[in-house]
């Protein structure tokens, strides 16, 4: 069955970087779109960022763009998220997401999600 | 930005109740709209997408309707199963983005 499992979490300083990932199984990788979102208690849910299957592909949240990175290896069935120049406000449960459908399809829906990672942003 | 408003923000109902969430998106989503489910500690947990379509092994006590900017979810008959936070959110373009939530408790 599909599994996404993330890791990389944990509390860092305001400025520092720190990188997500996201183990994936269950579907051939190479096939489907990814996604980060984000969850605080204050904010709820936020979409973060999107790659497509080939990695040629990338958009991103304005209150990302720039500091974010978002990347996929295939060959480990591993999707990452690159945090740099991290804020108080980037503080949040970081949860990957599948796209429902493959190849170039315009309009998938996240369909799988990992159980987060949490994130806290803090001197 | 689409913004995506729901109501109520809280809602308390007894088993067996019907349970209806409004989801309202600031411009047209093109029917481009799924609803989650969410339990303490849990990642959501899609319920429908496409407005109304059922996502396969959801129960049939819930549905999805509505086109445009208005959508609702509906529980025919509340479970003890169905308390917790749902969600609505659009996908028809970049940025996607949620609502703020509803949590439906036990009266």
């Amino acid at each position: 069955q599909v599994q996404l499992v993330e890791s990389g979490g944990g509390v860092v300083q305001p400025g520092r970087s720190l990188r997500l990932s996201c183990a994936v199984s269950g579907f051939t990788f190479s096939d489907y779109g990814m996604h980060w979102v984000r969850q605080t208690a204050d904010t709820g849910l936020e979409w973060v960022a999107v790659i497509s299957n080939d990695g040629s592909v990338k958009f991103y949240a304005d209150s990302v763009k720039g500091r974010f990175t978002i990347s996929r290896d295939t060959s480990m069935n591993m999707l990452y998220l690159q945090m740099n120049d991290l804020r108080t406000d980037d503080t949040a449960i970081y949860y990957c997401a599948k796209k429902s459908c493959g190849g170039e399809c315009s309009h998938g829906y996240f369909d799988y999600w990992g159980q987060g990672t949490l994130v806290t942003v803090s001197s | 930005d689409i913004q995506m408003t729901q109501s109520p923000a809280t809602l308390s109902a007894s088993v067996g109740d019907r349970v209806t969430i409004t989801c309202r998106a600031s411009q047209s989503v093109s029917g481009y709209l799924a609803w989650f489910q969410q339990k303490p500690g849990k990642a959501p947990k899609l319920l429908i997408y496409k407005a109304s379509s059922l996502e396969g092994g959801v129960p049939s006590r819930f549905s999805g309707s509505g086109s445009g900017t208005e959508f609702t979810l509906t529980i025919s008959s509340l479970q003890p199963d169905d308390f917790a936070t749902y969600f609505c959110q659009h996908y028809d373009s970049y940025p996607w983005t949620f609502g703020q939530g509803t949590k439906v408790e036990i009266k």
